[in-house]
């Protein structure tokens, strides 16, 4: 099993650009969720998706952020227009059912500076 | 007050040392709860559930104290490999996974 994969690992922009995050999960999983990761808040939950479909988005900080799931095997994450503090880490993660003792799996995650 | 509590530390530990680390949390009506390793630009990985009686696997405990709401990790004879960020999470229903900001741990020669 490839696990989950995101991409790009590294995205350097510019304040006002438009950025695009993906993941894919791990197949057969129908639970996604995006989280961010900063030294200060720790992991923060922003959006989270149960087939398809997105169930909780009051983690997403504004609407500069929007998240869409086109299909069990893609989602993606848009910052537009970005700023500097949006700079983090940005993590995806599927679980299989979305229960709650169930394990999360982590994508290497997307190093986001914005300058 | 944040929904989990972690001491950020470092712990720094020599090789062999026992050393443990607390969690608090604030939601009472928590379901369960788990401790998560996540190495040094690394995504975050489980390393167990923590169940209501405690449970153990190798060198690591997990114990958990719903009256006082805290969850403890063990570590005993410390490896060089332990070394790492240790994040505890609660879940609070169905997908809300509650994170820590983590206690970093470093396992020193």
């Amino acid at each position: 099993d490839a696990g989950v994969i995101q991409s790009p690992r590294h995205e350097v922009t510019e304040m006002g650009q438009e950025v695009t995050l993906r993941c894919k999960p791990i197949s057969g999983h129908n639970s996604l969720f995006w989280y961010r990761q900063t030294m200060m808040r720790g992991l923060e939950l922003l959006i989270y998706f149960n087939n398809n479909v997105p169930i909780d988005d009051s983690g997403m900080p504004e609407d500069r952020f929007s998240a869409k799931m086109p299909n069990a095997s893609f989602s993606t994450l848009k910052i537009q227009p970005s700023e500097p503090r949006d700079s983090a880490v940005y993590f995806c993660a599927s679980s299989p059912q979305g229960a709650t003792n169930e394990k999360l799996f982590f994508g290497s995650g997307t190093q986001l500076s914005v300058l | 007050r944040k929904e989990v509590e972690q001491d950020p530390g470092p712990f720094n530990v020599p090789e062999g040392a026992t050393v443990a680390f607390n969690c608090t949390y604030s939601n009472s009506a928590s379901q369960s709860f788990f401790w998560y390793r996540q190495d040094c630009r690394k995504e975050p990985k489980l390393l167990m559930s923590v169940y209501s009686s405690g449970n153990e696997d190798g060198r690591f405990t997990a114990q958990l104290n719903r009256a006082s709401q805290y969850i403890s990790l063990l570590i005993r004879d410390s490896k060089l490999s332990d070394s790492a960020t240790y994040l505890c999470v609660v879940n609070t229903g169905t997908y809300k996974y509650i994170f820590g900001t983590g206690t970093r741990l470093k396992v020193l020669a």
